[in-house]
């Protein structure tokens, strides 16, 4: 059972534009949400979080928006650059402060390619 | 501030040998999250340490056992091998009483023959 879903394995844009990577949840426990990045031979990198009392938080070039009832998240990167092209994680956990409350559930990863 | 570091980085064992991965946390982290990635999908909880003691587990089977030392460092033992564990074995880790984020290490690649 997949709990945090990623149904885009890949994107492509042109530098400049907007990237829209989305995922979708269905753990209604879930209260904060993150994104990594990943390349190649690296372990993921932390980019941005949520929490479930927000619908909207924003860094630099990077906008998460969270649509709790429909159980939706997504990343928005304005402008997109080559440099932003790796694979992209969502991430959900759990409220509380146990060790499997505090987990981690992944999504699947979306590969997004800036061309230039 | 040293990052998260795991050794080695890559590893070929065969079919029903034991394992050992290591990971060193964060400067000032005082816990450490094992997660397994699989190809081409993402990384899934295996367990959690906590002040030396397991704080969370998974859905892995007891073959995979962990250790955390007073230094915040942990190990990762799997046993008895199977082919399905290869794969990218990260290491995370984070303060415990923060909402804050866990920060990863690059993992060790695992081959199991």
């Amino acid at each position: 059972d997949q709990q945090v879903k990623q149904n885009s394995p890949s994107l492509s844009v042109q530098e400049g534009r907007i990237s829209i990577l989305n995922c979708d949840y269905t753990n209604s426990m879930f209260d904060y949400f993150l994104w990594y990045k990943k390349y190649p031979a690296e372990g993921p990198t932390f980019l941005i979080s949520i929490s479930s009392i927000k619908d909207k938080n924003e860094d630099g070039r990077f906008t998460v928006f969270l649509n709790k009832s429909a159980k939706h998240l997504s990343l928005h990167i304005v402008p997109s650059q080559p440099g932003d092209s790796a694979v992209y994680f969502c991430a959900a956990r759990r409220g509380g402060t146990s060790g499997s409350a505090r987990q981690l559930t992944f999504g699947s990863g979306t590969q997004l390619t800036v061309l230039p | 501030e040293t990052g998260v570091t795991q050794s080695p980085t890559h590893l070929i064992k065969t079919r029903g040998q034991q394992v050992t991965l290591r990971c060193s946390s964060q400067s000032g982290h005082n816990t450490v999250s094992w997660y397994q990635q699989a190809l081409g999908q993402g990384p899934q909880f295996i367990f959690q340490y906590y002040r030396e003691e397991e704080n969370g587990r998974g859905n892995f089977p007891p073959r995979f056992s962990g250790l955390q030392f007073p230094n915040y460092s942990s190990e990762l033992n799997v046993n008895a091998l199977e082919l399905d564990d290869s794969a990218l074995y990260l290491c995370a880790s984070s303060l415990y009483a923060g909402i804050g984020e866990q920060f990863f290490g690059p993992g060790t690649r695992l081959t199991v023959l």
